[in-house]
């Protein structure tokens, strides 16, 4: 079965310090999602994106963070910043269309990302 | 997109049936129903999709009323190995920029 793959599985990082999250989405899917999820709270949405650009994001998504599709393959998250509220289990998703069109989103396995 | 009410948690025993039910009272007629499983520390699976009736797969059934209003998952002969949270998500097919919005889901232990 085909999935996303995510790297690496734990990471951690000084506050203030850059970080970048990759991704391999699954190779015939046109969309790309970032998720977080802070321990024992819910799945919430960060951004997608589609054709290299962001699609949609949400207020979570600040000018701290950026997205990026660098090659044919990789879809990275940046923090430029990081913050100790920052610490969480990143979860990038893909899918052959759009959110509810029909096809589920394939998530992988998530990069935990602690901040000190 | 459409709010979901779901219980916060469940318990069931090994080997029995398990239904979750979710309202979304304020369902759109393009809305379609959705689930997905998180087991710990992994991302969310899909699970199942519907818009009406009953759909079925090899993971489990959904339900879905004539008013749409809610739709139960039914999960067979439940194992320990199913011990997870169950997110019901509703949205429409027909929308261009609808990302997937997860609720607190239903945290479903199941006992030896």
């Amino acid at each position: 079965e085909p999935e996303v793959t995510q790297t690496p599985s734990h990471q951690v990082t000084q506050m203030g310090q850059e970080v970048i999250l990759r991704c391999v989405p699954i190779s015939n899917h046109l969309y790309f999602y970032w998720y977080r999820q802070i321990l024992g709270q819910k799945v919430e949405f960060l951004v997608s994106f589609y054709n290299n650009e962001i699609s949609e994001k949400s207020e979570i998504f600040d000018d701290q963070f950026s997205v990026e599709r660098p090659d044919g393959s990789n879809f990275t998250l940046k923090i430029r910043s990081t913050k100790l509220e920052d610490s969480a289990m990143y979860f990038c998703a893909s899918s052959e269309s759009q959110g509810f069109r029909g096809t589920e989103a394939f998530f992988g396995q998530g990069t935990r990302l602690t901040v000190v | 997109l459409a709010k979901t009410t779901q219980p916060i948690s469940m318990d069931s025993y090994e080997g029995q049936e398990v239904n979750i039910t979710c309202s979304h009272n304020n369902i759109a007629t393009n809305d379609y129903i959705t689930w997905y499983q998180q087991f710990p520390s992994q991302g969310p699976r899909f699970i199942i999709q519907g818009y009406k009736t009953k759909v079925t797969n090899e993971v489990a059934s959904l339900f879905i009323p004539a008013d749409r209003k809610s739709s139960t998952l039914s999960l067979p002969r439940v194992s320990l190995s199913d011990t997870a949270v169950y997110y019901c998500l509703v949205g429409s097919r027909n929308s261009g920029n609808t990302p997937l919005v997860f609720g607190k889901g239903t945290r479903l232990s199941v006992i030896a």
